[in-house]
C-alpha cells in the first residue's frame, strides 16, 4: 500500500545536539511538507518542497534544515539553533499544489 | 496570508447525537480540506472540498466558496469520532490550518 513513513515515532534530544527526522513516501507525489504541532495548537509550516533539489522556508523555518535529493525522501534536521524543539512533527505529501494532502504518523521529539 | 478560524474550539456530544463544525476563511477558498486527528496523532484526510457538497458515510461537508466558509456535519456520532478536526486551505503557500475543534463523544 502507498503511504508516508515517518521515523522514529519518539525521539529524545540532548541540549546542543542536532537530530534528523526521516520522511519517506511511495505515493509518487511531487510535493512534500514538514509541519510542527504544539499541544492544543494547529499545524505550522516549517519547510516544503515542490520538486527534487528545491525547497522553500515556511512560517517557522529558523533552527531547522531540510534536503530533497530524492523524490521519495524529505528529511528534516532540527539543529541546536532551534531553542524550543519539543513538539510533534508531521510530514505530508501531495500531488502538486492543489492535491489532497496525505500525512505520516508523526514523530514526537522531546528535549532532555 | 490566509487566516483560518474554526468553531467551536471544543465540543462534547452524547453518542448518537449530530454536530456541525464550522470553518471561516479570510480569503478566497482554493484547496479546502478537512482532517481528523485521532488520539494517537494520525491525521486522516476526510474531504478535499473547494466547493459544493460531499458525503462519506456519516460525514458530509459543504463549502460555500463565495462566502468563505465550510461546514463539516457528523451524524449519529460514535466514540471513535473523538479527536480533533482541522480544516485547512491554501493561499499562495501550502495548506494553512485552523486551530481545530476538539470533539469528545461520550458513550
Amino acid at each position: 500500500d502507498g503511504g508516508i513513513t515517518q521515523s522514529p515515532k519518539y525521539l529524545f534530544r540532548k541540549e546542543g545536539q542536532n537530530v534528523t527526522l526521516s520522511c519517506e513516501q511511495n505515493l509518487n507525489h511531487d510535493a512534500m511538507y514538514w509541519y510542527r504541532q504544539d499541544p492544543g495548537q494547529g499545524l505550522r509550516l516549517i519547510y516544503y518542497s515542490q520538486i527534487v533539489n528545491d525547497f522553500q522556508k515556511g512560517d517557522i523555518a529558523e533552527g531547522y534544515s531540510v534536503s530533497r535529493e530524492k523524490k521519495e525522501s524529505f528529511p528534516l534536521t532540527v539543529t541546536s539553533a532551534q531553542k524550543n524543539p519539543t513538539a510533534f512533527y508531521l510530514c505530508a505529501s501531495s500531488m502538486g499544489d492543489s492535491g489532497g494532502y496525505t500525512f505520516g504518523s508523526g514523530t514526537r521529539l522531546t528535549v532532555v | 496570508g490566509i487566516q483560518v478560524e474554526q468553531s467551536p474550539p471544543d465540543l462534547i456530544l452524547q453518542e448518537g447525537a449530530n454536530s456541525t463544525l464550522r470553518c471561516n476563511f479570510s480569503d478566497s477558498v482554493n484547496n479546502l480540506q478537512w482532517f481528523h486527528q485521532n488520539p494517537w496523532g494520525q491525521l486522516i484526510n476526510l474531504f478535499y472540498i473547494p466547493s459544493g457538497t460531499k458525503q462519506n458515510g456519516r460525514l458530509s461537508a459543504t463549502t460555500v466558496a463565495t462566502e468563505r466558509y465550510s461546514l463539516l456535519y457528523i451524524s449519529s456520532s460514535q466514540t471513535t469520532d473523538s479527536g480533533v478536526y482541522f480544516c485547512a486551505d491554501r493561499g499562495n503557500t501550502p495548506l494553512v490550518f485552523g486551530k481545530g475543534t476538539r470533539l469528545s463523544v461520550i458513550a
